[in-house]
């Protein structure tokens, strides 16, 4: 069945450093690729996603690349802030046989950037 | 301002008792979601609905039930059957239909507490 690895947390980083969370996918087709913050104590937002294979979806300074030979999804920053601290979700679109669309999702990594 | 509401923010729940939570959306989306967010855990999908009056189980609906009688009201109702209830829950929807997308948008989350 479909499914996302996403690599463990937390991610500690100092303020400005380069972010690297890995997502990895299992899937049949060519399903829609996501990644979604949360912030403490609040519901997810979605951050950027990509529809296709090589396409880039970029918000707010993070970019991923959906990578079909590798079957990958990463997540990049190149200057993290503090502001950007919280957990961090990789999904996939999924459909079943009966039509149903659903997400599946990574367990999220935490990620804390110090000042 | 469209978005998804969920209430209340917290809610208490004594041994026995069925206690609702609400989910409501202006975005005019078809499909509705409910999942179960465990301490530093990923999304777990309770129950979804890709239109109304039609709804089916997810991954863990042992414990809840469901209605969507409106299409913009997904409650959920969790039940003295649920040994395990406190967690935050997550309300999410996704268009459908000739404006169809697999971006999931979410509420704000319900954090439930048994007394």
């Amino acid at each position: 069945g479909n499914s996302v690895t996403q690599m463990e947390g937390p991610v500690t980083l100092s303020e400005e450093a380069f972010l690297t969370i890995n997502c990895t996918y299992t899937a049949t087709g060519y399903p829609s690729l996501f990644w979604y913050v949360q912030y403490p104590g609040e519901g997810l937002q979605l951050l950027l996603k990509a529809t296709k294979a090589d396409d880039k979806g970029s918000n707010k300074g993070f970019e991923a690349t959906y990578r079909k030979e590798t079957t990958s999804f990463h997540l990049e920053k190149g200057s993290v802030q503090v502001s950007d601290s919280a957990v961090y979700f990789c999904a996939l679109s999924s459909i079943n046989a009966g039509n149903n669309r659903k997400l599946i999702w990574g367990l999220g990594t935490s990620l804390a950037v110090n000042p | 301002d469209g978005g998804i509401t969920q209430s209340p923010k917290y809610l208490f729940r004594k041994e026995g008792q069925n206690v609702t939570l609400s989910c409501e959306q202006n975005l005019n989306h078809d499909a509705m979601y409910w999942y179960r967010q465990d301490p530093g855990q990923g999304l777990r999908l309770i129950y979804y609905s890709q239109i109304v009056n039609d709804f089916q189980k997810g991954d863990i609906a042992e414990g809840y039930s469901v209605s969507r009688e409106k299409k913009e009201s997904f409650p959920l109702t969790v039940t003295s059957a649920q040994k395990n209830p406190t967690a935050f829950y997550l309300c999410a929807s996704r268009m459908g239909g000739t404006g169809f997308s697999e971006t999931q948008y979410f509420g704000p989350g319900t954090r439930l507490l048994v007394l």
